[in-house]
């Protein structure tokens, strides 16, 4: 079964404070899609990554940066130096491949992190 | 471009009562997905049109929500005799065709019902 685990209920940093959001999964595919989704309260889902199964090369894109490893079934999500615009819902999803298509996302419970400044 | 619309976006209903849910995909997106995200959960999924394929309702908690999609683009979320369970954020998400360089998926702002 596939399943997505954020264990990290609420994590609260002050400005400009590295973090780390854990995201560990669990499928049975070899090929799946893990994505890492924002929803600031506004509540509107904002993509922000997808990786695929077969590319485990780490990923940065300004102050965010992503960490998959296979051997763990872990895509961690690190925001260096973070910001009060930071704030928000992050939710880790993984989808599976099957019959030349995507499927539904699962979600995990997300993690809510709130940035003081 | 336009993204993803849902309409109402609340919707406040009595306890038995009916009610449609809107979502109006992006233009030529050929995937269409419903979640549902209660009050500080994460989403689940309901149901998923591909194309002109059987709809893949695995998500549907019960037999009084079902969804339709007319024309391969607009699609409408049904939920008979409400309950107060039934209360959460409904969430609509489209994608594009294609393969895996396609595979985001885009949601919209969401319908927030409550069920009295």
């Amino acid at each position: 079964a596939q399943k997505v685990t954020q264990a990290q209920t609420e994590i609260s940093v002050v400005e400009k404070e590295d973090v780390t959001l854990d995201c560990v999964y669990e499928t049975r595919d070899t090929t799946y899609y893990l994505f890492w989704y924002k929803q600031p309260p506004s509540g509107e889902l904002v993509f922000l990554i997808r990786r695929n199964s077969f590319d485990e090369q780490n990923e940065i894109s300004g102050r965010y940066s992503w960490n998959f490893q296979k051997s763990t079934s872990s895509f961690n999500f690190t925001i260096t130096a973070s910001q009060v615009v930071d704030s928000a819902v992050y939710f880790c999803a993984l989808s599976e491949w099957y019959g030349g298509s995507q499927g539904n996302l699962i979600f995990g419970k997300g993690t809510k992190l709130s940035v003081k400044p | 471009g336009a993204g993803v619309s849902q309409s109402p976006s609340n919707k406040v209903t009595e306890k038995g009562k009916d009610v449609e849910l809107r979502c109006d995909p992006i233009s030529g997106h050929t995937a269409l997905y419903w979640y549902r995200q209660r009050l500080g959960q994460g989403l689940e999924f309901l149901i998923y049109f591909q194309g002109n394929s059987a709809p893949d309702k695995s998500g549907l908690p019960s037999d009084r929500f079902s969804a339709e999609r007319t024309g391969g683009s607009v699609s409408t979320l049904t939920i008979q005799r409400t309950q107060q369970e039934d209360s959460a954020v409904y969430l609509c998400a489209s994608r594009p065709p294609g393969g895996s360089s396609y595979n985001e998926q885009f949601f919209g702002p969401g319908t927030r019902l409550t069920v009295l």
